[in-house]
């Protein structure tokens, strides 16, 4: 079992729309989750973080965490084609101690 | 957060040689990591460098392949040594950074591209 998984998409969206990402985890004391965007070409860029269950906003980035089902996504709203990028969640994990990446998924944006 | 720099930001190297990447920062930090990135494929953990000690390295990785150097708490380097093909990828070193917060967030350089001839 992936300690971290995403689905890979491409999760395609019309601009204006809600897209959703999730991602799932299996270390069950995971306590820190993250989201990051990376543009192809770049480095990650992180976007959110969140350490509580329930949900979390930032403009128009709304991540949500249910640690008893371990799962974490994140809403973008009025979706852009600038937001056309790959996704990736992070999981803090206490049993190894270290930042654990999915392995992504990529959302397209069209006009 | 942080403002990380990495040098070179690409390279093409030649089978059996290496490269030593470097990373900097522009804060002092505890926590330095190397990652790598294979084409297509998400992140992986290469080492934690802490300043003073030896890096601390993942299953799959040894020292003698990719040493590691953190001779202060802003700077560390990481060398690619007797380069194959199978190690063109993408070398991004990152730092945590406290975010005001309970919990560590990391932040990433700008990566080294890699490509092994």
């Amino acid at each position: 079992q992936k300690e971290v998984e995403q689905n890979s998409g491409p999760l395609s969206v019309p601009e204006g729309a809600i897209a959703s990402l999730n991602c799932t985890y299996s270390d069950r004391v995971s306590q820190s989750f993250f989201w990051y965007r990376q543009y192809s070409g770049k480095s990650p860029e992180l976007i959110m973080s969140i350490y509580s269950n329930g949900d979390k906003e930032d403009g128009r980035f709304t991540a949500q965490l249910n640690k008893a089902s371990q799962y974490v996504s994140l809403l973008i709203r009025d979706s852009q084609p600038s937001d056309s990028a790959t996704y990736l969640c992070a999981v803090y994990s206490g049993g190894y101690n270290k930042l654990i990446f999915g392995a992504g998924t990529r959302l397209a944006v069209h006009p | 957060s942080a403002v990380i720099s990495q040098k070179p930001s690409r390279d093409i190297c030649q089978r059996g040689t290496s490269l030593t990447i470097q990373c900097q920062v522009d804060s002092q930090v505890t926590m330095m990591f190397w990652y790598r990135q294979q084409p297509g494929q998400s992140l992986t953990l290469i080492a934690t460098a802490n300043q003073g000690s030896e890096a601390t390295y993942e299953s799959g990785f040894v020292i003698d392949k990719f040493p590691i150097s953190r001779p202060n708490l802003t700077f560390s380097t990481l060398t690619v040594s007797n380069m194959s093909p199978e190690d063109s990828s993408i070398y991004l070193c990152s730092v945590e950074d406290p975010g005001g917060g309970l919990y560590n967030e990391q932040f990433f350089g700008p990566g080294t591209r890699l490509t092994v001839l």
